[in-house]
């Protein structure tokens, strides 16, 4: 088992950039969850998704974010128009659901030019 | 609105020592799960010990074990016999156990230093 799958590790883009990041859950797990990690501080909620469905995006800053699960693929969380404050790790983790814990990927750190 | 109060940014301790790191909480909620998490310079977050609050007794996992206190929203971790690759954040994190969203509440984090 790969584990949750990440990629890329680092990624740099320019100010007004378009920056997609994908997270493949581990096998058998159907529930993915987005945390945002600015330098210094704590993980942060962005998104919780199933396949298919956004179940809770009550952390997602409201423009210039978006996340998909499909049906088929990884997952993608995608920043629009790229600034210098959205540089920070994100983290995907998944879960087979209900309480059962996550299992963390090891992130992706974007770096805005 | 739950939140979660790491009052150490860092920690140090000897090597073979024990070290105690702080987490306090605050929800309105009677079932949920508390978690400490490990993050060494990799940056992978390790899921180290967790507690459900309906437990009374506290969690242990070998070296690790914590000190749940329910009524007065406590959850420190202590670490015997520290060894250098403990050194790393550590982040105290909630969760509310039903709900339509799994989603963790972390603290700010304390750095522990381990000196050989």
């Amino acid at each position: 088992n790969a584990g949750v799958m990440q990629n890329p590790r680092h990624l740099v883009r320019r100010r007004g950039q378009e920056a997609r990041l994908r997270c493949s859950p581990m096998k058998g797990h159907s529930h993915v969850y987005w945390y945002r990690q600015l330098p210094e501080e704590g993980l942060k909620f962005m998104v919780y998704l199933q396949k298919e469905n956004i179940i809770d995006e009550s952390g997602m800053p409201k423009e210039r974010f978006s996340a998909e699960f499909p049906k088929e693929g990884p997952s993608i969380l995608r920043i629009q128009q790229v600034v210098r404050g959205d540089s920070a790790a994100y983290f995907c983790a998944s879960s087979p659901g209900g309480a059962e814990g996550y299992t963390f990927g090891s992130g992706t750190r974007l770096t805005v030019v | 609105a739950q939140t979660v109060t790491q009052s150490q940014p860092e920690m140090s301790v000897q090597e073979a020592e024990t070290v105690t790191l702080s987490c306090t909480y605050d929800t309105s909620e009677s079932d949920y799960y508390l978690f400490w998490y490990k993050q060494p310079p990799s940056r992978q977050m390790i899921l180290v010990i967790r507690q459900e609050a309906y437990k009374q007794q506290n969690a242990t996992e070998n070296r690790f074990s914590v000190n749940f206190q329910k009524a007065a929203k406590s959850f420190s971790l202590k670490i015997s016999d520290s060894q250098l690759g403990d050194a790393a954040m550590y982040f105290c994190a909630y969760r509310r156990n039903g709900g339509a969203t799994n989603k963790l509440i972390f603290g700010t984090g304390t750095l522990l230093a381990v000196q050989p």
